[in-house]
């Protein structure tokens, strides 16, 4: 069954701090991984996307990484903000298709 | 360059209602997806349509349907409301369909309330 799972369910930090998100998917054909941020309330806004060739991909503070073989991703966010605060969704595309992670709820506290 | 729009934003219905959401995607874009998110289910996939043709379905009941138009902008449909269908409803455009590495663009969703 194609699946994304993401941990932890919910993560606390101070600001300024790093952290790092993690991301197992059970998806195939694999075409790529994309990492979105969802503010509460507003749409999801793309972060990175990666395909099967890349392993690291930046987008400022935002880093993804993607081993195709163990079928993992992260997702590290150095020096937190308190813009931060919000869920960061995992989704796996395949073929057509997407199959979205549950996401993790990241609060960065001052 | 203007965002997707999604219109209402916010409405409510009663049980047994139906209800039409309209989007529209990025000027240009040709492709647009619907979604449900509920804080049980996360994001599902309900449907695709690229050029008025949809092109990919999720698994939802019949009651949920849509539709796109020849300026690609975009209605879908829920008829029978049950408690169940209330959610953050969200469109997404992109240039082209779901394969590839085509960046998909979100709106704000609209956000369903069934009484």
């Amino acid at each position: 069954k194609n699946q994304v799972e993401q941990s932890p369910q919910s993560l606390i930090i101070l600001e300024g701090k790093n952290c790092t998100l993690q991301c197992n998917y059970t998806v195939s054909p694999f075409s790529n991984l994309r990492w979105y941020k969802q503010d509460t309330g507003r749409g999801p806004v793309s972060l990175t996307i990666m395909t099967f060739s890349e392993n690291t991909k930046s987008n400022g503070r935002y880093t993804a990484t993607l081993d195709a073989d163990t079928k993992q991703s992260s997702l590290h966010i150095t020096a937190s903000q308190l813009s931060d605060s919000a869920s960061y969704i995992c989704v796996v595309n395949y073929g057509q298709n997407f199959v979205f992670g549950p996401g993790t709820r990241l609060s960065v506290l001052p | 360059k203007a965002g997707v729009t999604q219109t209402p934003r916010y409405l409510i219905k009663t049980r047994g209602q139906q209800v039409t959401l309209s989007c529209s995607p990025i000027s240009g874009h040709r492709s647009v997806s619907w979604y449900q998110q509920t804080p049980g289910q996360g994001l599902q996939f309900l449907f695709e349509y690229f050029s008025e043709t949809q092109r990919n379905k999720g698994n939802f009941p019949g009651r949920f349907s849509g539709r796109q138009f020849s300026n690609s902008r975009s209605e879908m449909n829920v008829s029978t409301l049950e408690l169940g269908d209330s959610a953050l409803y969200l469109c997404a455009s992109s240039s082209f369909p779901g394969q590839g590495i085509y960046e998909q663009y979100f709106g704000p969703g609209t956000r369903l309330t069934v009484t």
